[in-house]
């Protein structure tokens, strides 16, 4: 597609439920990353993806979280027994992974409230 | 460990005022360095980038210099704008296996006319 999309862009859950983020990176991107944004707070990195393959997940901050991506491109951020302090804009970028100028993409994020 | 700093905000100048974030950086090796900027409700989107010490980024009036010396990459505009008001993301990538990409934590600029 033309850009990243992401969705839901809003998603309101109650504590304890599981959710599910999507993005779909531009067409012809190799590299995927996922960042957390809290209220004031930078981006916090999750996860990274090459392909299917996703060799540095150093940033999911504990096993509720867990993320996959399938043929390359659609990517889903899966977070289980959501927790109040999940709340936070989460997203999501694409790059052509051109090493030495790793210029990303951000979609517009999803925004995640637990109540 | 890598990383990225930039000074603290918020920031507020009244318009046509000079702008500067100040941005530091430690690595291993050389990375490249970027600037990002985040519009009121809008996406993180790339102002400018440097890829080698002593280049300079540029775009909209904006300007950075890689300073290696110094390990900075510090923002500078001469005359900001009501609609620069935004907050920006000092950030690098990193020549390793992959492109890790690491950001600072922002600054958010307020421009008042």
């Amino acid at each position: 597609g033309a850009g990243v999309s992401q969705s839901p862009s809003n998603k309101v859950t109650e504590k304890g439920k599981d959710v599910e983020l999507r993005c779909d990176p531009i067409s012809g991107h190799t590299a995927l990353y996922w960042y957390r944004q809290s209220l004031g707070q930078g981006l916090e990195f999750l996860i990274y993806f090459q392909g299917n393959s996703a060799p540095d997940k150093s940033g999911l901050p504990s096993d509720r979280f867990s993320a996959e991506r399938t043929g390359g491109s659609v990517s889903t951020l899966t977070i289980q027994r959501t927790q109040q302090e999940d709340s936070a804009v989460y997203l999501c970028a694409s790059s052509p992974s051109v090493s030495g100028a790793n210029v990303l993409t951000f979609g517009a994020g999803s925004r995640l409230t637990v109540l | 460990g890598d990383s990225v700093t930039q000074m603290e905000g918020p920031v507020t100048l009244s318009e046509e005022a000079f702008l500067t974030i100040n941005c530091t950086y430690t690595a291993t090796g050389y990375p490249s360095l970027f600037w990002y900027v985040q519009y009121p409700g809008e996406g993180l989107q790339l102002l400018l980038k440097a890829t080698k010490a002593d280049d300079k980024g540029s775009n909209k009036g904006f300007e950075a210099t890689y300073r290696k010396e110094t390990t900075s990459f510090h923002l500078e505009k001469g005359s900001v704008q009501v609609s620069d008001s935004a907050v920006y993301f000092c950030a690098l990538t990193l020549k390793t296996s992959y492109d890790k990409v690491i950001f600072g934590p922002g600054t958010s600029l307020s421009v008042i006319p």
